[in-house]
């Protein structure tokens, strides 16, 4: 069974403060690792996606990077705002899936930014 | 607009009597999935469909029937619903499953509560 854990749970901090949270994934195998993030009542909308070990991805203030020998990913949100709340999911694709498009999903950090 | 429909929204029912909760897209997509998701799991994958009329089970499958008779849509069917099938359930689609780019487009979610 190919396992996903996502660090911390959850993350509260204060408006202005910068952050980063975890994905490890399993270091064999890998084809693609996903971002998205998910406010409430709305549906998941993915922020990157990851494929060569190495990567760096930058969406505003919103960055991620990527080791697949070690099997993690970092995502950073530099000077984080109340609107960044929300729960953020990353999901594993491993090579036995690449014709399948299946991901394996982490059970995500939930950030809550107090203003 | 681009997007991955799901109807109905919300649905309270009760232990054994049939639904349907219907998903569609309008973007061409060849590949759909369907996910339930349950507090402190990520989501988990319960049927999906490469093509049409090819469908393959996820991770949790059990208790669930699924069809792809046209590209656009692909209904999640509970034929007898149970109390264990409470949860928040979310239909997806990719253009293409081969490519390790694809990000998963997902509908708006449908909260399920079976009495």
């Amino acid at each position: 069974i190919l396992n996903v854990e996502q660090s911390p749970q959850s993350l509260h901090v204060q408006e202005g403060d910068s952050t980063n949270f975890t994905c490890s994934f399993p270091s064999s195998n890998f084809y693609a690792l996903h971002w998205y993030r998910w406010e409430t009542a709305k549906s998941p909308e993915a922020l990157f996606v990851m494929t060569l070990n190495g990567d760096e991805k930058k969406k505003g203030r919103i960055s991620a990077t990527l080791n697949t020998k070690e099997g993690y990913s970092y995502l950073y949100i530099k000077g984080s705002q109340p609107e960044d709340s929300a729960t953020y999911l990353c999901a594993f694709r491993s090579i036995g899936s690449s014709n399948t498009g299946k991901l394996i999903f982490g059970q995500g950090t939930t950030l809550q930014v107090k203003p | 607009e681009a997007q991955v429909t799901q109807n109905p929204r919300y649905l309270i029912t009760v232990t054994g009597k049939k639904l349907t909760v219907t998903c569609s897209q309008n973007m061409n997509h060849e590949y759909m999935s369907w996910y339930r998701q349950d507090p402190g799991l990520g989501l988990r994958q319960i049927y999906y469909s490469m093509n049409v009329e090819v469908t393959d089970k996820g991770d949790v499958p059990e208790g669930y029937k699924v069809s792809r008779k046209e590209k656009r849509n692909f209904p999640l069917i509970l034929e007898s619903p149970s109390p264990n099938q409470t949860s928040l359930y979310f239909c997806a689609s990719t253009p293409d499953r081969g490519s390790s780019y694809n990000e998963q487009f997902f509908g708006p979610g449908t909260r399920l509560t079976v009495l």
